[in-house]
């Protein structure tokens, strides 16, 4: 296994355009965390998912925000309407239950 | 709600001297501790983590880190800095009793490394 993949490894976006991100865990691992990372700062939880249920979501995630993971597998993370404050690192994470989390190399969002 | 205070933002040694990064957690239950390190354009790589039983853990590299619930701190060591070591470093804390088992990080701590 190869850890856990992210892609694209860069987006740039104009302001109000749509984005989508794709995170592919560790086989078998049935949990799957997205964190945003902004300059400086350490990462924020923003959801996560058990399987394919999304079981929690951060008030950092607003309504443009949309996660899903349809097949308890890959997950995909959508950005409506982008706005300059989304310019962010986002970072996909995986594990087994309790386990340690994995982190993927993370997305790196620019919105112009 | 459980948070995380890194002390220092930047802490700059010297090759071969120690490394001490200083970490304070508040959490209304046991905490699940943690430390990250992060090299440029690299996603996190777990150092080491407290969980149950004993207080000084060791990690990956050289570090250990020891869980003081007196003073609700886990800093990290290592006693003889390398090149290698220059990164940003995370605390981070879950809550033991909870199934979400989500992180909150602190704010990092860039390591510089002098020759």
């Amino acid at each position: 296994d190869t850890g856990v993949s992210q892609d694209p490894r860069h987006k740039i976006t104009k302001r109000g355009q749509n984005v989508t991100f794709r995170c592919d865990p560790i086989s078998e691992h049935n949990r799957l965390y997205w964190y945003r990372q902004t300059l400086g700062q350490g990462p924020e939880f923003l959801t996560y998912f058990q399987n394919e249920a999304q079981l929690e979501k951060s008030r950092l995630l607003s309504d443009r925000f949309s996660a899903e993971r349809p097949k308890g597998s890959f997950s995909t993370l959508e950005i409506q309407r982008t706005e300059q404050g989304d310019s962010a690192m986002y970072l996909c994470a995986s594990s087994l239950g309790r386990d340690e989390q994995f982190f993927g190399p993370g997305t790196r969002l620019t919105v112009l | 709600a459980q948070s995380v205070t890194q002390l220092g933002s930047h802490v700059s040694v010297s090759e071969g001297a120690l490394v001490l990064l200083r970490c304070n957690y508040s959490s209304s239950v046991p905490p699940y501790l943690f430390w990250y390190v992060q090299y440029p354009n690299q996603g996190l790589q777990l150092l080491l983590k407290y969980t149950t039983g004993a207080t000084l853990v060791k990690g990956i590299n050289g570090f250990e880190a020891e869980f003081k619930k007196s003073e609700t701190s886990f800093h990290l060591t290592k006693p003889s800095a390398h090149m290698s070591d220059a990164a940003e470093y995370f605390c981070a804390v879950s809550r033991s009793l909870s199934n979400d088992y989500k992180l909150s990080f602190g704010a990092g701590t860039t390591v510089t490394v002098r020759a």
